[in-house]
């Protein structure tokens, strides 16, 4: 597509329940990142996919968060037994990955925890 | 990554132009100056790097100092559009970026 997608665009959820974000990077974008942003605050590194190397999760804050990259294209974030802390909007990048290259991100997915 | 520092917030008159500087002393060889901005509710916007040399694109010039620990980003002419948050990170090539918490810039009309 013409930029990255991320669906949904909201989603509330009830405390203790499992979400799964998705994000759609750029055509052949082999870089692909999970930032989260609090209301009000700076982003948050959560996890790096480059190529076929083992992901970087080094940000993801509890066993609670994964990620997955399905083909090196479509990753899915998924949260488990979600908490209130966890309200934030989730925002996907990607990157052909090339020395010095921008990053584009999509619009991200606010998820509200109830 | 280095730390960079910038003012938490800058006015700039419309159609002026704006000068946000960054500070990034501890910055290595191998890691470039990346800007990018966020507008109210949207994703963060790619708007220019640089290793050493002064760049420039159709949104923006990037200035690095010759010993590279400091950078001003210039907007040519400011619209009301450019206010947004603008962070200026520091990094090597395939890192993750790190963002800060940016200067808010506010174009006054």
């Amino acid at each position: 597509g013409a930029g990255v997608s991320q669906s949904p665009s909201n989603k509330v959820t009830e405390k203790g329940k499992d979400v799964e974000l998705r994000c759609d990077p750029i055509s052949g974008h082999t870089a692909l990142y999970w930032y989260r942003q609090s209301l009000g605050q700076g982003l948050e590194f959560l996890i790096y996919f480059q190529g076929n190397s083992a992901p970087d999760k080094s940000g993801l804050p509890s066993d609670r968060f994964s990620a997955e990259r399905t083909g090196g294209s479509v990753s899915t974030l998924t949260i488990q037994r979600t908490q209130q802390e966890d309200s934030a909007v989730y925002l996907c990048a990607s990157s052909l990955g090339s020395q010095g290259a921008g990053y584009t991100f999509g619009s991200g997915t606010r998820l509200t925890v109830v | 990554d280095a730390k960079t520092t910038q003012p938490p917030s800058m006015d700039c008159a419309e159609g002026r132009a704006a000068n946000l500087p960054c500070n990034h002393s501890t910055i290595s060889g191998n890691e470039y100056v990346y800007w990018y901005r966020q507008i109210h509710s949207q994703g963060p916007q790619y708007i220019i790097h640089g290793l050493k040399n002064n760049e420039t694109n159709e949104m923006a010039s990037l200035i690095i100092t010759e010993d590279r620990k400091s950078s001003t980003l210039i907007l040519p002419h400011a619209t009301l559009r450019d206010t947004a948050v603008y962070y200026c990170i520091v990094r090597v090539v395939q890192s993750q970026f790190y963002f800060g918490t940016g200067t808010s810039l506010t174009v006054i009309p």
